[in-house]
């Protein structure tokens, strides 16, 4: 079956790292992707790592990939009041091209 | 900035009629998906199309349709508007050999009265 699954909400202090997270249920995942979404806005690609990898870094994020486990995270290191905004996981199959997406993880930054 | 623009930003519909959404992709790119976001939930997809044919499509009824047009721009068409359409409607262009990146729109948001 298709689900991707993500906690609602995440609050961090400004400076602190954040940790996003996201289990998936097909195992046929080829592709899984972290999208930002700010008020009012469309999505915007932050990055995405295939399925035989199991981390990617690029600058301040960071994604770990448990295929095991189906789980899927998102750090964001040195979060600043303008990571504010609602993250989505996203999980692509090899024999469709539709994503398949997570309700998504609302983080807020303080000071 | 994706490149991917759309219109109209802001649509006001009444229960029973039709509506035409728009989307023109990036530079380069052959696919279009569109997705449908309800308030406060994920994006799900509607049908993707590839040289101005559905290439898949998602658990919607018919009265969703779309067209590809030569330039690669597309519509989202939607007839007998209920009000459960009321959502942001985006479309994601892409390349089909990287149909790993697939690059938003700002989104239509239509209101079903």
């Amino acid at each position: 079956g298709e689900d991707v699954e993500q906690s609602l909400f995440l609050s961090v202090r400004e400076g602190d790292s954040s940790v996003i997270n996201c289990t998936y249920t097909d195992s046929s995942s080829t592709y899984l992707y972290w999208y930002k979404q700010e008020p009012g806005a469309g999505l915007q690609l932050l990055t995405y790592i295939f399925s035989n990898m199991d981390m990617k870094q690029d600058q301040r994020l960071t994604v770990l990939l448990n295929k095991k486990d189906k789980h899927l995270s998102l750090r964001i290191a040195d979060t600043q009041t303008g990571d504010s905004a609602i993250y989505f996981c996203a999980e692509r199959t090899d024999n469709t091209d539709k994503l398949i997406f997570g309700t998504g993880t609302r983080l807020q930054v303080f000071p | 900035e994706t490149g991917v623009t759309q219109s109209p930003t802001h649509l006001i519909k009444t229960r029973g009629q039709q509506v035409t959404l728009r989307c023109s992709s990036q530079s380069g790119h052959n696919t279009v998906s569109w997705y449908q976001q309800a308030l406060g939930q994920g994006p799900q997809f509607i049908f993707q199309y590839y040289r101005e044919e559905e290439n898949g499509r998602g658990n919607f009824p018919p009265r969703f349709s779309g067209l590809q047009f030569p330039n690669y721009s597309s519509e989202l068409n939607v007839n007998a508007l209920e009000l459960d359409d009321s959502a942001l409607y985006l479309c994601a262009s892409s390349f089909t050999g990287q149909l790993y990146e697939q690059y938003f729109g700002p989104g239509t948001r239509l209101t079903v009265t």
